[in-house]
C-alpha cells in the first residue's frame, strides 16, 4: 500500500495568514493526488484534484502543487469558515490511501 | 442536481447483519462507479471498495475484502454495503462517493451525508 504522511496534524492560523499542508506519497504517484475538506459532522469536499487543479466552484484561496512525492495544499488567505480538517487523497495504485488529516483552526 | 443520499442511522449487536444503501440522482448512475470510506470516531478515512453499477464489478480494499459486500441496483440508483456478521470495531461512519468510471480516475467529486453504524452487544 502506498503510505501518505500529511503535516503537520494540526495548526492554528489567523485570519488572513496563510496556510500550507504537506503531504508525502511513500513512492511516486506522479499527479493522482486530491485534497478534500471535512468539516465537524458533514462529509468531506473535493477541493482539489491532480494536484493542482481546483474543483468547480472552489475559492480561488485554495490551491495545490506537487508531483511525485512531494505535495503542497496552501490557504492563501483563509477564513474563519476554512476551520475544518483536510485530507490528500492518492490514486495511483488501488487500495486508494488518505493523508491522516490536518486540522486547520482559524481564528 | 446530483445528489446521494444515504440510508439512516444503525443501531446493532455483534453478530447480526446489515446493508445500508446509498441512492444517486441527478445523473445517469451507470455512467460513474461508486466507493465506500470508512471514518471511525475521531479517526481519517479509509477506502473501502468501490463498485461499476453498470455491470456490478467490484474492486476491495484488501482490509475489508471478505468482510463487507458491495452490490448495486441500477434499476433503482442505489448502491449498497452490507455485512453478514458485524463486529464492534465495524462501528463507524460510511460514506458513499461517486467517482468517474475509470481505474484511473479515483476523484470523489460527490458524497453521501454519511451513515453512523454503531456495534454495542
Amino acid at each position: 500500500d502506498i503510505h501518505m504522511t500529511q503535516s503537520p496534524s494540526s495548526l492554528s492560523a489567523s485570519v488572513g495568514d496563510r496556510v500550507t499542508i504537506t503531504c508525502q506519497a511513500s513512492q511516486d504517484i506522479g499527479k493522482y493526488l486530491n485534497w478534500y475538506q471535512q468539516k465537524l459532522g458533514k462529509a468531506p469536499k473535493l477541493l482539489i484534484y491532480d494536484a493542482s487543479n481546483s474543483e468547480t466552484g472552489v475559492p480561488s484561496r485554495f490551491s495545490g502543487r506537487g508531483s511525485g512525492t512531494d505535495f503542497t495544499f496552501t490557504i492563501s488567505s483563509p477564513q474563519p469558515e476554512d476551520s475544518a480538517t483536510y485530507y490528500c487523497q492518492q490514486y495511483d495504485n488501488l487500495p486508494l490511501t488518505f493523508g491522516g488529516g490536518t486540522k486547520v483552526e482559524i481564528k | 442536481e446530483v445528489q446521494l443520499v444515504q440510508s439512516g442511522a444503525e443501531v446493532k449487536k455483534p453478530g447480526e447483519s446489515l446493508r445500508i444503501s446509498c441512492k444517486s440522482s441527478g445523473y445517469r448512475f451507470t455512467d460513474y462507479w461508486i466507493s465506500w470510506v470508512r471514518q471511525m470516531p475521531g479517526k481519517g478515512l479509509e477506502w473501502m471498495g468501490r463498485i461499476d453499477p453498470s455491470d456490478s464489478y467490484t474492486t476491495y480494499s484488501p482490509s475489508f475484502q471478505g468482510h463487507v459486500i458491495i452490490s448495486a441496483d441500477k434499476s433503482i440508483n442505489t448502491a449498497y454495503l452490507q455485512w453478514n456478521s458485524l463486529k464492534a470495531s465495524d462501528t463507524a461512519m460510511y460514506y458513499c462517493a461517486r467517482h468517474c468510471a475509470s481505474s484511473t480516475c479515483y476523484i470523489f467529486d460527490y458524497w453521501g451525508q454519511g451513515t453512523l453504524v454503531t456495534v454495542s452487544s
